[in-house]
């Protein structure tokens, strides 16, 4: 396993623009998931997918919020019109479901946002 | 609804001195339980879970976390400390998909 990616790893942006993310998971890796993690907080749930069906979204995915899976591989997170309280750690996890239990979720290094 | 409540933003302990990280849960149902370790600049790592398939779960790094259902708790202990273990630690709860982490834990360790 070569482990979750995510790029890019920094992304310095002015208010108004648009940013794309992109997250790669373990390959055959079902499950893709975001987070976002502001500092001194827990990491909060964003949306998943499995394949290619987004399964949940969080009240916080406002509609300048979109995120797809279209091949149930990689996955884009896509912020329209940034704001300052946008600037976070955006989080990916993977994981493969299982018979029985929870999954285990293995995180990426993570997408930090900065805001100006 | 699931939550976990994590006691003390941060913590300090000495090199060689037990850790204790607490987590309480609240949840209607068995819980399934993680905690995690995040060090900076980095993503989260699995330290353990439990699945209800044993109260005394053994993680890495020589961490193990008891659920007590009567306390609703999920306690992160080591024996001794070591300098790398200072990051910080969450515990997490999961109703099913998504994880619900608490606030998190600092550990910092004095030589």
């Amino acid at each position: 396993d070569t482990g979750v990616s995510q790029d890019p790893r920094h992304k310095i942006t002015k208010r108004g623009q648009n940013v794309t993310f992109r997250c790669d998971p373990i390959s055959e890796h079902n499950r893709l998931y975001w987070y976002r993690q502001t500092l001194g907080q827990g990491p909060e749930f964003l949306t998943y997918f499995q394949n290619e069906a987004q399964l949940e979204k969080s009240r916080l995915l406002s509609d300048r919020f979109s995120a797809e899976r279209p091949k149930g591989s990689f996955s884009t997170l896509e912020i329209q019109r940034t704001e300052q309280g946008d600037s976070a750690m955006y989080l990916c996890a993977s994981s493969r479901t299982s018979g029985g239990g929870p999954d285990t979720q293995y995180f990426g290094p993570g997408t930090r946002l900065t805001v100006l | 609804a699931q939550s976990v409540t994590q006691l003390g933003s941060h913590v300090s302990v000495s090199e060689g001195a037990l850790v204790l990280l607490r987590c309480n849960y609240s949840s209607s149902v068995p819980p399934y339980l993680f905690w995690y370790v995040q060090y900076p600049n980095q993503g989260l790592q699995l330290l353990l879970k439990y699945t209800s398939a044993a109260t005394l779960v053994k993680g890495i790094n020589g961490f193990e976390a008891e659920f007590k259902k009567s306390e609703t708790s999920f306690h992160l202990t080591k024996p001794s400390a070591h300098m790398s273990d200072a990051a910080e630690y969450f515990c997490a709860v999961t109703p099913g998909g998504k994880l619900i982490f608490g606030q998190g834990t600092e550990l910092s360790v004095k030589p």
